[in-house]
Order: C-alpha cells, then sequence, then structure tokens
C-alpha cells in the first residue's frame, strides 16, 4: 500500500480557498486517491477521488499531478463548517480496504 | 433515508468486563466495516465482511475481540474481556460493495468506548 506524507495542519480564512497537499510518491498504477474528511465527533466522509485526470465535484476539486506523486484538495471557498481531519488515501477501488493516516487539520477561521 | 446506525454511542465499563457494539449499515449496502479509531489517529480496518462473509478479519485481535453479521444485515462487535488500552471509538461503515473506482464507505458516528 502506498504510503502518504500530508502537513499536520492548516489554517484558512474563511471564504478563501483551501488548498490540502498530499505526497503519494509510491502510489501503483492502477491506485486511486480518495479524499475523506472528519469533522469532530462524527464518522469520516468521503469527498472525492481520481485516477490521474483533475476532478470537480459539488464539494471539492482534486487536481493530481502527471507523474501522480502528489495530488492537491482545493475547497473552493472555505466555510467553518469545512474545519476538520483531511485524510488522502491511495486506494484500489471498491474491492480495496481505506488505509487512513494522520491526515490533515484543517482549521478554517473567521 | 438513514445513514449508518451505531449503539450505544458512549460505554464506559471497567476492565476485564465484556462489552458489544451494534451496527446497522444503509439497507442494500452488500459490504461492512468496523475499524477501530485512537485519538489522534485515523481509522483503523478490523474486519469487513461481504454480505455474511467476513472476507478481511487480519487485524482483529481473535484473542478477545469477535464479530458478526448474520443474514448479511447487522453487526456486533464484542471485545470480552476489555482491557484499558481498547478505549477508543469504535466506527461502523458501509459500502454499496458494486466494484469500479468507487468508494465511497458511508460510516456511522461510532461508539466512544471508555475503559477503566
Amino acid at each position: 500500500d502506498a504510503k502518504t506524507t500530508q502537513p499536520p495542519s492548516m489554517d484558512c480564512a474563511e471564504g478563501r480557498a483551501a488548498n490540502l497537499p498530499c505526497n503519494h510518491s509510491t502510489i501503483s498504477g492502477n491506485e486511486y486517491v480518495y479524499w475523506y474528511r472528519q469533522i469532530h465527533s462524527q464518522g469520516p466522509q468521503y469527498i472525492i477521488h481520481g485516477l490521474k485526470n483533475n476532478e470537480t465535484n459539488e464539494m471539492a476539486s482534486l487536481i493530481i499531478t502527471e507523474d501522480r506523486k502528489s495530488s492537491t484538495l482545493i475547497l473552493p471557498h472555505a466555510t467553518l463548517r469545512d474545519t476538520a481531519v483531511y485524510y488522502c488515501i491511495p486506494g484500489g477501488g471498491s474491492q480495496g480496504n481505506l488505509i487512513f493516516g494522520k491526515g490533515t487539520k484543517l482549521s478554517v477561521k473567521p | 433515508e438513514a445513514g449508518v446506525v451505531q449503539s450505544p454511542r458512549y460505554k464506559i465499563i471497567e476492565k476485564k468486563q465484556p462489552v458489544a457494539f451494534w451496527c446497522n449499515p444503509i439497507s442494500g449496502h452488500n459490504t461492512l466495516y468496523w475499524y477501530l479509531q485512537n485519538l489522534g489517529q485515523g481509522p483503523e480496518l478490523l474486519i469487513r465482511y461481504e454480505n455474511e462473509e467476513a472476507v478481511d478479519d487480519s487485524q482483529l485481535p481473535k484473542d478477545r475481540f469477535s464479530a458478526e453479521r448474520l443474514k448479511g444485515v447487522d453487526s456486533t462487535l464484542k471485545i470480552q474481556p476489555a482491557e484499558l488500552g481498547d478505549s477508543a471509538v469504535y466506527l461502523c461503515a458501509s459500502s454499496h460493495g458494486a466494484g469500479g473506482s468507487y468508494n465511497e464507505q458511508f460510516f456511522g458516528p461510532g461508539t466512544r468506548l471508555t475503559v477503566l
């Protein structure tokens, strides 16, 4: 399983874009990159996933570098409710297990 | 549609006592997971079910932990006897398991266990 490196914490001003980086240099060719987040006292919540191409949904955008060794999750207009721990997880699709690291604790401040 | 339901939300027991956690997954989800989450850490998989079958229990400490998923719906995770180090949040998740890249797991709120 690929290992990931994420900054332990980040701050972001409310209304600004939050860019959360993840290094996954050992990702294998058939592994996707999944992002989940965990708000305090709740279970993790799926955000987005991708393989090679950039992806966007109603929650966020995912930018994956061409060599797939790193990715960035973008919350375009962060709100206070986006304060959470964000996990970057390389994985093998619906038949694989998710291996969570420590993630990045994002604090959105007014 | 109801999400993943877990009970109890909180449990305080003394060491060496047994404890059980219950999970009701989202209707129609074939895959069910139990995770353990220690403070400041990400969730760690304990066991994964595909319908009634435990397809991955490699991380389940089988000397004291057991789990079952009768009829492929609800699941129970048991610890007997509990130790101080078992204090953690126990999370249940479910997914459709339909194949392909989509691996969205839906998590319950967890059960916070405190062993005294």
